[in-house]
């Protein structure tokens, strides 16, 4: 069964601070990885989708990149604002139908 | 392009009773997911549901049960509600199965008493 797992579950950092979230996962027979933004009490909204014969992805100031022989993902934001502040979340889809979810990295910019 | 919608956005039950959740799906998606997010938690995969059919299940009871209808809308219905069935629940749509970006609804948050 796949397993993700994001460090820290934490962070706060100052505003215009470049940051780095972490998700890894036990599984590397992986479809895809999504990284999703979560507000307080709210749905999902999908930042970055990597398929797995890619290595990154880019929008904006989000930055992922993915390491699929070592089960790692990173999602680089620069130069912070308040307005990032949120629950973020990686997801990894196997070659079957599902996704699996890291319990979230939430992320205070302090302003 | 209509978004994800979920009806409805908050729920109060008791436990034993039966509880059904709506989701409409994006426009031109014909694929449904359905999700259970306990409190400082990831996302559960309930199942899945293509074309109206069951495409895969998560680890839970058949209590846990769903529809999709020819419109692509979805119901989950939960019979004999425990209190850990206290949740967030989202519903995810995406133009067919092989999990391309998902689109998530809102949420129905349900709390059972």
């Amino acid at each position: 069964k796949q397993e993700v797992t994001q460090i820290p579950a934490a962070l706060s950092v100052p505003e215009g601070e470049n940051l780095v979230l972490n998700c890894s996962f036990t599984d590397s027979a992986i479809y895809n990885l999504q990284w999703f933004r979560q507000d307080p009490g709210k749905g999902l909204t999908s930042l970055l989708l990597i398929q797995s014969s890619q290595r990154e992805q880019t929008s904006g100031r989000l930055n992922a990149s993915l390491d699929k022989s070592s089960g790692r993902s990173t999602l680089y934001i620069a130069a912070s604002q308040p307005g990032d502040s949120a629950t973020y979340l990686c997801a990894v889809a196997n070659t079957g139908n599902q996704f699996y979810f890291g319990t979230g990295t939430s992320l205070t910019v302090i302003p | 392009e209509t978004g994800v919608t979920q009806s409805p956005t908050h729920l109060i039950k008791t436990r034993g009773q039966q509880v059904t959740l709506r989701c409409s799906s994006q426009s031109g998606h014909n694929t449904v997911s359905w999700y259970q997010q306990a409190l400082g938690q990831g996302p559960q995969f309930i199942f899945q549901y293509y074309r109206e059919e069951e495409n895969g299940r998560g680890n839970f009871p058949p209590r846990f049960s769903g529809l999709q209808f020819p419109n692509y809308s979805s119901e989950l219905n939960v019979n004999a509600l425990e209190l850990d069935d206290s949740a967030l629940y989202l519903c995810a749509s995406s133009w067919e199965v092989r999990q391309e970006t998902q689109y998530f609804g809102p949420g129905t948050r349900l709390l059972v008493l």
